[in-house]
């Protein structure tokens, strides 16, 4: 059974960086599929924020592009996402999620971790 | 980027209703979407894949069908432990998206 866990500091200064981390368990992370990052904000709906390849291979959401990192680690079998220069509007609830790959085709995310959250106060 | 828009926002309904949830794309998606449940405090979890394809190990009142921009989700008869907001997911362009979701409440 494919399972996710989300770890990280849960409270993060404002213009500092905001770093999770997601370990896969039950699956390799160098299968075919993506490696996802939604993020919810108090009270709002879902935000995906990117998606990374064990191969190095990312796709971001333009809106957050340019303070976004997501990278894998093999080794830990774990991937993590790194969002800089934070405010307020980054708080939220940070879920990293499975993109399912079947053949050729994309499936969407099919497994998801519990969820972190990250508030960004001083 | 796609915009999904999902209707109704909230609705009300009792024990053994049928109820439909609309989500439309603003462009052709062809089947790239799921649905997604999501509980208080809770991740979401996947119902549909594909428009219309059931995940594994959801109960058969769940239903998905639709293609290209119109896509409904359907619960044949509400149970006590499907009052939840719903989500849609297109897959099919970069950045993915989500719709704004759909609260069911209990009437």
């Amino acid at each position: 059974q494919v399972q996710l866990q989300e770890s990280g500091p849960g409270l993060v200064k404002p213009w500092g960086t905001l770093s999770l981390t997601c370990a896969v368990s039950g699956a390799s992370i160098s299968s075919s599929n993506w490696w996802s990052w939604v993020r919810q904000s108090p009270g709002k709906g879902l935000e995906w924020i990117g998606e990374i390849h064990h191969a190095g291979s990312t796709n971001y959401n333009p809106s957050l592009k340019s303070r976004v990192n997501i990278s894998v680690d093999k080794s830990r079998n774990q991937f993590s996402l790194n969002v800089k220069s934070v405010t307020a509007a980054d708080t939220a609830v940070y879920y990293c999620a499975r993109g399912a790959i079947f053949g050729p085709d994309y499936h969407g995310m099919d497994v998801w971790g519990h969820g972190a959250t990250a508030i960004v106060s001083s | 980027d796609i915009q999904m828009t999902q209707s109704p926002s909230s609705l009300s309904a009792s024990i053994g209703d049928r109820v439909t949830i609309t989500c439309r794309a603003s462009q052709d998606i062809r089947n790239d979407l799921g649905w997604y449940q999501q509980k208080p405090g809770k991740a979401p979890k996947r119902l549909i894949y594909a428009a219309s394809r059931l995940q594994g190990g959801v109960p058969s009142r769940f239903s998905g069908s639709g293609s290209a921009t119109e896509f409904t989700l359907t619960i044949s008869s509400l149970q006590p432990e499907d009052f939840a907001t719903y989500y849609c997911l297109q897959h099919n362009t970069f950045p993915r998206t989500f719709g704004q979701g759909t609260k069911v409440e209990i009437k």
